[in-house]
């Protein structure tokens, strides 16, 4: 079966500070692995998808992960935090068929 | 851009009672996915259809939640009786295809359900 643990349900950094939001995955299969944002009362937004293609993934906003098979973690990665990147960050994990499974969420404050 | 849109985005029902909830997914996307997000956790799935058909009801608490979509593009979920445990956000997601698996799946902005 599937899973991501998300380690950490809250996060703070200052403004301008390193964001590293981390995730650990298990899969039988090789996976694909998901990070969306949410922002209050919204939907789930993509930030950034593995494929296999290429083990760091940029995303949108500046956001980049990075896929370690040797320790089954794909943990997201900000330079800079900035004001407007609080909200609640998932990891997911999908093999195949689509059947996706998400993380409990990290919840990113950012101070000023 | 495509957008996936759901309504209504907000309803407060009594226990008991009926409620339901509409999804119209990005065109030309065939698979559709109703998860459910209870405060402070990460989305659960629901339903997942392909086309019309239902691909994975497993998680569908059958007793009281029913999904369709008749005709292969926008869905309707639907609770009866509403129970206070329901209280949660109610996501519809929809993908190009699902045949090789790792699609991305595009989210709406979900309806928030209080149940009193």
């Amino acid at each position: 079966a599937q899973s991501v643990t998300q380690l950490g349900s809250h996060v703070s950094v200052s403004e301008g500070a390193l964001v590293l939001l981390r995730c650990n995955y298990s899969s039988s299969v090789p996976p694909y692995l998901f990070w969306y944002v949410q922002y209050p009362n919204q939907g789930l937004q993509l930030l950034l998808k593995y494929t296999s293609a290429a083990t760091l993934v940029k995303g949108i906003n500046g956001f980049e992960a990075e896929f370690k098979k040797s320790e089954t973690s794909f943990h997201l990665t900000k330079p800079s935090a900035h004001m407007s990147d609080a909200a609640e960050y998932f990891c997911a994990v999908s093999p195949n068929n689509n059947d996706m499974r998400f993380g409990a969420g990290t919840r990113l404050t950012v101070k000023p | 851009e495509a957008e996936v849109a759901q309504s209504p985005r907000y309803k407060i029902t009594e226990k008991s009672q009926a409620v339901a909830f509409w999804c119209d997914p990005i065109s030309g996307h065939a698979t559709l996915y109703w998860y459910r997000q209870i405060l402070g956790q990460g989305p659960e799935l629901l339903v997942q259809f392909q086309d019309e058909s239902v691909v994975d009801d497993s998680q569908l608490p059958k007793d009281r939640f029913s999904a369709e979509r008749l005709k292969g593009v926008d869905s309707t979920l639907k609770i009866q009786p509403a129970e206070l445990g329901d209280s949660a956000m109610y996501l519809c997601a929809s993908s190009f295809q699902t045949s090789q698996g790792g699609e991305t799946q595009y989210f709406g902005p979900g309806t928030r359900l209080l149940v009193l």
